[in-house]
């Protein structure tokens, strides 16, 4: 079974650009959550999506967004973007059969660098 | 909002031996799930082994082990016979068990050195 697939690897981007990231979860997984992992501030939950619908988000301004699908891929984006947002940026997906033990399978993330 | 503490930024440990990476939580809730991750430079995120906080019996994975002190809030892992490929970041993550969906709030991370 293939694992959580996130594309680009590496993203260049300038201030003021936006920038759409994807993941593609492990088949069969409903929900599919990101995070923003940087040296300064950790592993910070951006939001998490569950049959097309965001279900939790974390303290993060209106420029990310995000998005699933019907095959439960995702996106984020992030508009007008600032230095600061340069992170990796981490997807995890989980089965969510109602379990809260379940884990989370991560990606191997992607890596924006803002110029 | 919960908190996850790793208070050792860096460890390290001889090839073959043993070592104990520290966690402390902050919680009010009493259903909730700890987890060990490890970040290899590879960046992707591997689940180690994880803890239900209304089992009193510490998890095993292999040569992974947790200390579990529900009482003191304590969760540190423990390593044995500790090999090269065991060398990466590890974080500390809880997942509330009263609230829907899968947020995991992250520890700070230790950063494992294994000297061959």
């Amino acid at each position: 079974k293939a694992g959580v697939t996130q594309t680009p690897r590496y993203l260049i981007k300038t201030r003021g650009q936006q920038v759409t990231l994807s993941c593609s979860p492990i088949s069969g997984h409903r929900s599919v959550s990101w995070y923003q992992q940087t040296p300064g501030q950790g592993l910070q939950f951006l939001f998490e999506y569950f049959s097309e619908t965001q279900r939790n988000k974390g303290n993060f301004p209106g420029r990310f967004s995000g998005r699933q699908f019907s095959n439960s891929r995702s996106e984020m984006n992030v508009s007008t973007l600032e230095l600061g947002d340069s992170a990796l940026y981490l997807c995890a997906s989980s089965p969510v059969s109602g379990s809260q033990d379940e884990p989370l399978f991560f990606g191997s993330g992607t890596q924006l660098s803002v110029l | 909002a919960q908190t996850v503490t790793q208070s050792q930024p860096e460890m390290s440990v001889q090839e073959a031996e043993t070592v104990t990476l520290s966690c402390t939580y902050d919680t009010s809730e009493s259903d909730y799930y700890l987890f060990w991750y490890k970040q290899p430079p590879s960046r992707q995120m591997i689940l180690v082994i994880r803890q239900e906080a209304y089992k009193q019996q510490n998890a095993t994975e292999n040569r992974f082990s947790v200390n579990f002190q529900k009482a003191a809030k304590s969760f540190s892992l423990k390593i044995s016979d500790s090999q090269l490929g065991d060398a990466a970041m590890y974080f500390c993550a809880y997942r509330s068990g009263e609230t829907s969906g899968s947020r995991l709030t992250f520890g700070e991370g230790t950063q494992l050195t294994v000297n061959p």
